[in-house]
């Protein structure tokens, strides 16, 4: 099976503008995570989406949105943006397996904000 | 609240050395654990979850309970080891049920020396 795919892999937008970022999950996962990383914080849950709704929520302003569509793609959202934005935005799809999700990353965007 | 501490930031062993890299949690409940590895410009992969007891790449890891942690161990470091090490917990809310969300620890960079 194909994994992850994210697009686009790299971006430079500058402060207040938005921006938008694409993930396709692994066919057959209904389950996808975003998260971010940065050298600082580390890898950071932003949100998760299933079957087209938020399940579960980062502590991250709401500047931050995503939204999942019908094939389980995924995209999400960051207006305003901040300098402090900048970072590798990871997207994760999920499999259940057993009692929990084992999350399949994809290679990232990164995310420069000047 | 669900957390993951990994104590070192960085590891530096020599090829051949025995490697163990520490991961302690706090969770209430039955645990479930993940290792993740990133190697220099790929993604974030699954190295090993600790239910399914597999020894990956000569990497284990042994959950003690007791001790709260979930150290990650390899007898004979390689230098192709050389990356970050993530331990990951996954959200279970207080009903017991899985989201497609990890809690990662700060990670430790493990340098391998010929």
């Amino acid at each position: 099976k194909a994994g992850v795919t994210q697009t686009p892999r790299y971006l430079i937008k500058t402060r207040g503008q938005q921006v938008t970022l694409s993930c396709s999950p692994i066919s057959g996962h209904r389950s996808v995570s975003w998260y971010q990383q940065t050298p600082g914080q580390g890898l950071q849950f932003l949100f998760e989406y299933f079957s087209e709704t938020q399940r579960n929520k980062g502590n991250f302003p709401g500047r931050f949105s995503g939204r999942q569509f019908s094939n389980s793609r995924s995209e999400m959202n960051v207006s305003t943006l901040e300098l402090g934005d900048s970072a590798l935005y990871l997207c994760a799809s999920s499999l259940m397996t057993g009692a929990v999700y084992e999350q399949y990353f994809g290679p990232g965007t990164r995310l420069t904000v000047t | 609240a669900q957390r993951v501490t990994q104590p070192e930031k960085l590891l530096s062993v020599f090829k051949g050395a025995p490697v163990e890299l520490k991961c302690n949690y706090s969770y209430s409940g039955s645990p479930e654990l993940f290792w993740y590895v990133q190697y220099s410009r790929q993604r974030l992969q699954l190295l090993l979850r600790h239910i399914s007891r597999e020894s990956i790449k000569g990497f284990t890891a042994d959950l003690n309970k007791g001790e709260t942690s979930f150290h990650l161990k390899k007898p004979f470091a390689q230098e192709e080891d050389s990356a970050m090490y993530y331990c990951a917990l996954p959200f279970f809310n207080a009903g017991g049920t899985s989201y497609g969300k990890l809690t990662f620890g700060q990670g430790t960079i493990l340098t391998v020396h010929p």
